[in-house]
Order: C-alpha cells, then sequence, then structure tokens
C-alpha cells in the first residue's frame, strides 16, 4: 500500500531558528498536501502542491515538490512561537489521502 | 457556517462496550472520512464514504462500522469497544469525490477506553 513517511518525528527549536521537515513516499504522488496541527487541535489544510519541482511560499514557510513526485519539504524561516504544533503531509491516492507520521515542532523563547 | 461538527469532545468507555460517534457537515460535502490519531503514527484512515448510500473501509476499519444515509452525517461504530481502540478521532470532508480536494478536519473525539 501507500506509505508516505515523515521525518524527523521531533524537533526544538529555539525561536529564530529555521526549521525543516522532509517527506517521502514509496510511490509517484499526483499531488501532496500539508497540514498542521495546533496542540490539542485538529488538522488545518496549508497548502497543497501539484507540480514537478514546484515551490510555493506562505510568508516564512516555503513548500517544495520534488522533480519525481515522491518527496516534498517544509521549510519555515526564522521560526515564531506561534508555529508550534504538528506538520503533517498527505500523499494523494484515487479517493484518500495517506497521511505521513507527521513532525512535532516545539519553539523554545 | 458550522463546518464539520463532532461529538462528543470525550468519552469514556468500559471495554465491551458499544457507541456511536457523531459527524455532520453542512458544506453540501461528498467525501467523508475517519481517521484515528494515535501518537506517532499520524493519521490512519478508518473508513470514508464518496456519497449518501456509499462507504468504503481505509486501511484500519477492524473493529468499526459506518453508514451514510444522508449526505451531511457519518456516523463512526464501535461495535465492542476495546482498549487498542483508545485514541483521538478525527471526521474529516472535502468537496467532490477527488482527493486533490483540501480536507476540513472536526474538532477530534477523545476516547478512552478502560
Amino acid at each position: 500500500g501507500q506509505q508516505v513517511m515523515q521525518i524527523p518525528q521531533y524537533q526544538h527549536v529555539q525561536e529564530g531558528e529555521d526549521f525543516t521537515t522532509y517527506c517521502n513516499s514509496s510511490t509517484t504522488l499526483s499531488n501532496i498536501q500539508w497540514y498542521k496541527q495546533r496542540p490539542g487541535g485538529h488538522p488545518v489544510f496549508l497548502i497543497q502542491l501539484v507540480k514537478s519541482g514546484e515551490v510555493k511560499k506562505q510568508k516564512r514557510l516555503t513548500f517544495q515538490f520534488g522533480e519525481a513526485k515522491k518527496n516534498s519539504s517544509l521549510h519555515i524561516t526564522a521560526t515564531q512561537t506561534t508555529d508550534v504544533g504538528t506538520y503533517f503531509c498527505a500523499g494523494s491516492g484515487a479517493n484518500n489521502l495517506f497521511f505521513g507520521t507527521g513532525t512535532r515542532l516545539t519553539v523554545i523563547p | 457556517n458550522a463546518g464539520v461538527t463532532q461529538t462528543p469532545k470525550f468519552q469514556v468507555l468500559k471495554t465491551g462496550q458499544s457507541m456511536t460517534l457523531q459527524c455532520a457537515q453542512d458544506m453540501n460535502h461528498e467525501y467523508m472520512s475517519w481517521y484515528r490519531q494515535d501518537p506517532g503514527m499520524g493519521l490512519r484512515l478508518i473508513h470514508y464514504s464518496v456519497g449518501a448510500g456509499i462507504t468504503d473501509q481505509g486501511e484500519v476499519p477492524n473493529g468499526y462500522n459506518v453508514s451514510r444515509s444522508t449526505t451531511e452525517d457519518f456516523p463512526l461504530r464501535l461495535l465492542s469497544a476495546a482498549p487498542s481502540q483508545t485514541s483521538v478521532y478525527f471526521c474529516a470532508s472535502r468537496l467532490q469525490g477527488q482527493a486533490d480536494q483540501p480536507q476540513h478536519f472536526g474538532d477530534g473525539t477523545r476516547l478512552s477506553i478502560l
């Protein structure tokens, strides 16, 4: 079955440091989505990448989709305490999304 | 719009008890799904539905039943609760039946089985 692996599982950073999480799929993905889940909350959609090599930015967040459409990354520049939470990637199957295991980000003030 | 509404928010059950987790959405989304979230394992798909009257199994369907009699509602039933079903359960919906649409999640149900 389709598998989406995500690393690292946890990341602690000082406020102002950068953060990156990586997502790898065992199969080629038609698209990839990223979600953020605040502590105690529910996942919230951030963005979708569709094209090979695509790069999208949302303020301090940069999302990339690999050339082979089997990997993706989320980079946060100069983290802030509001960035805390778990970041999930999710790859599309025929009908469903397959979520990665998530990266829990802690930002130390 | 309320979005996706899940009830209850918290529940404690004894082993062997049954219960139904409720999920309703007011966005006229055709696709609805149930996930469970466990530490270190991300979100795993339990069951999903691409429209009223249609349901199918996800990755971890054993011990759960679903039905979809209306577009709005997608309840999840635990037939005989087991401690392994202690988890946080999320219902999600999206527009149309294609996986490239963003999913909208409910606030979750935190379920403990003793």
